[in-house]
Formats: structure tokens, C-alpha cells, sequence
């Protein structure tokens, strides 16, 4: 298994424009996270998803959109990039959140940078 | 909403020498507390986790505590090797509110140094 994948590894945008960072898990996992990792700030999430068509706020949701059409891809939509967007950003997934024991994985991460 | 406190921030240390971690937690329901490692340019990856109805824990080197009476949980490395160097996170699993899935909330991370 590949696990978590997330593309790209890097990325320039300038203010105002758009993006879309991609996530793939192969582990059949029904739930999904993105983070954000701000320089010593720990992570924060952005939005989560239970499942195919279903997705939720997280702690930080403003300025981004998801969608879960399938059970592998979970994609972050940026429409109007701010400087403030420039951080590290984190997918990951787990099995069974409905258990309190649920274990993340996070994919290797896209490092966003607005000018 | 849960509130995860982690410290030092950063910690330099010997090889050889023991390094531990230290995590405080706010909600008395938390009941699961993993510890992820973060290497340079990667993702984080779970090296340990505790449950609430456990006190100890280890894997060869590395060992994680916890106090549920003073809520907070520790993550302690012995025999410190150059490649343990990474920032290390804890973090406490809560229930979400109104709903029956949990979710994590991390500290603030220890970048850990270890000094050949």
C-alpha cells in the first residue's frame, strides 16, 4: 500500500488565485482529515470527512472547500489564496473514528506559499 | 473544547542520554493519546499510543506514562540516537460534540536534538 499520497509536494500561488491539493489513500479508510501546520503552532484542522458525500468543519475551515466523491480522494480547495494560506498542508486518514482508539495517517504533506 | 499543552518546545540532548516530553490535557473524557514523530520535509508518523485504562507503555526504546487523576501523559526516549531527532507531537482523541466520532486535537510539537 502507497498509504497517504498528496500532490503537489510544492507550491507558489499569488494572491487571489486559485488551487486545488490533492489526496489519495489506498487503505480503504472511511475518514479523512486535512490539517494545516503553521511554524510552531502543531496542526489544526481545517475539515474532515465520515465518508463518501460527507464532510464537516473543522477548527480553521475559512477560506477552503472540500469535497469526498469517492472513498480515496479527498481534495482542498483554495479560491482566493491570502497569505495568511501560506503553511504546510497535511491529509490524513483512519479507519474507524467511531472508536475513541482511532489512529491517523498522514501523507508526506504540500507546502503552500502565497506571495 | 480540549486543549492539549505540550512542552519544552525544543530539547537538546546527548546521544545516549534519556529525553522525555511532557503533555497536559483539559478534558477529563479524553481517553486515547498518541505520539507522532515528524521528520524534516515529512509527514507525522504514530510511534506510540496509550489508552486511558492503561498507565505505561513501552517499545524498545521508547515509553509513554499516564496520570488521568493530573491529566497529563509523557513520552520518554532512552538510549537517544542522532535519528531520533524530529519534532515529536502528542496529542488526546476526544468525542465530538453532539456526535459519536472522535477526533484529534495535537500539541504544539518538541523539536527534539540529539547531539552526536
Amino acid at each position: 500500500n502507497a498509504g497517504v499520497t498528496q500532490t503537489p509536494k510544492f507550491r507558489i500561488l499569488k494572491i487571489g488565485q486559485s488551487m486545488t491539493l490533492q489526496c489519495t489513500q489506498d487503505m480503504n479508510h472511511n475518514y479523512m482529515y486535512w490539517y494545516r501546520q503553521d511554524p510552531g503552532m502543531g496542526l489544526k484542522l481545517i475539515y474532515y470527512s465520515v465518508g463518501a458525500g460527507i464532510t464537516d468543519k473543522g477548527e480553521v475551515p475559512n477560506g477552503y472547500n472540500v469535497s469526498r466523491s469517492t472513498t480515496e480522494d479527498f481534495p482542498l480547495r483554495l479560491e482566493l489564496a491570502a497569505p495568511s494560506q501560506t503553511s504546510v498542508y497535511f491529509c490524513a486518514s483512519s479507519y474507524d473514528p467511531w472508536k475513541s482508539t482511532d489512529t491517523q495517517y498522514f501523507g508526506p504533506g504540500t507546502r503552500l506559499t502565497v506571495l | 473544547g480540549e486543549n492539549v499543552e505540550q512542552h519544552p518546545s525544543t530539547l537538546s540532548v546527548q546521544e545516549g542520554d534519556s529525553a522525555v516530553i511532557k503533555c497536559t490535557y483539559s478534558d477529563s473524557a479524553s481517553n486515547y493519546f498518541p505520539w507522532y514523530k515528524q521528520e524534516l520535509g515529512k509527514g507525522p508518523q504514530l510511534i506510540i499510543d496509550i489508552r486511558s485504562n492503561v498507565g505505561e507503555k513501552k517499545d524498545q526504546r521508547i515509553a509513554v506514562t499516564l496520570n488521568k487523576t493530573a491529566k497529563h501523559f509523557s513520552l520518554h526516549i532512552t538510549e537517544t540516537q542522532p535519528e531520533d531527532s524530529a519534532v515529536y507531537f502528542c496529542a488526546a482523541s476526544i468525542r465530538l460534540a453532539g456526535g459519536s466520532n472522535y477526533k484529534l486535537t495535537f500539541g504544539k510539537g518538541t523539536l527534539l536534538t540529539v547531539n552526536p
